[in-house]
């Protein structure tokens, strides 16, 4: 099926290190790909998202990647802070209807 | 003001009984969903609404069934509960409708628990 499948599932870093969360996925027709921030008791918040025809975007401590080719986006969060602790989805849209489609999750810890 | 709110936060019932989840937006959105998040986190796409008409259903139990009486509503009637339903239930809405997406906007969830 059109999956998405998202590495690692916990990750675990002290303050000021940096983070990556990473993404594959498997329809070559997938054109939008979002990261989103789920907080303990609150609902997912967009935090960046990509385009198929950009390879990067850039916002403040947060950079997300593209490898088309490859079928691969990356979430960089540099200079960790412990409010960055959640859990962080990955999405894609998928099929003929650009349904949006999430990884697993990756629960951070940023620990001080 | 909150953008997409949705009632009640927890909601603790007995199998077999027969509950409602309501959810509204003032965004002025175009498309409305239905997610379903288990306990490992897994975030699912239920139903999409939109302008009042159904776009996605994906394989839900016919126990489920959303009702828009107008664009900025959605809610979620369950009949028959079974344990298995017990999840965190998401509203979301979206400007626009597929293939034009833009970003979704979610609730901040009901946690449904059937005892």
């Amino acid at each position: 099926g059109e999956n998405v499948e998202q590495h690692p599932s916990t990750l675990s870093v002290q303050e000021g290190d940096s983070a990556v969360i990473k993404c594959t996925y498997s329809d070559s027709a997938s054109n939008y790909f979002p990261w989103y921030k789920q907080e303990l008791g609150k609902g997912p918040q967009l935090i960046i998202d990509i385009r198929s025809n950009v390879g990067e975007k850039k916002d403040q401590r947060i950079a997300v990647t593209l490898n088309k080719t490859a079928k691969h986006f990356s979430l960089h969060i540099t200079e960790t802070q412990p409010e960055d602790s959640a859990v962080y989805f990955c999405a894609a849209t998928v099929g003929p209807n650009n349904d949006m489609r999430f990884g697993a999750g990756t629960r951070l810890t940023v620990k001080p | 003001d909150t953008a997409v709110s949705q009632t009640p936060k927890y909601l603790v019932t007995q199998m077999g009984n027969d509950k409602s989840i309501k959810c509204e937006q003032n965004l002025g959105h175009d498309t409305m969903y239905w997610y379903k998040q288990d306990s490992k986190k897994f975030l699912k796409i239920m139903f999409s609404y939109n302008n009042k008409e159904l776009i996605i259903n994906e394989t839900v139990p016919n126990r489920f069934s959303p009702k828009s009486p107008d664009k900025a509503h959605l809610n979620l009637h369950i009949n028959s509960l079974e344990l298995g339903d017990s999840a965190v239930y998401f509203c979301a809405s979206s400007q626009y409708r597929a293939p034009t997406n833009e970003k979704l906007f979610f609730g901040s969830g009901t946690q449904l628990s059937v005892l």
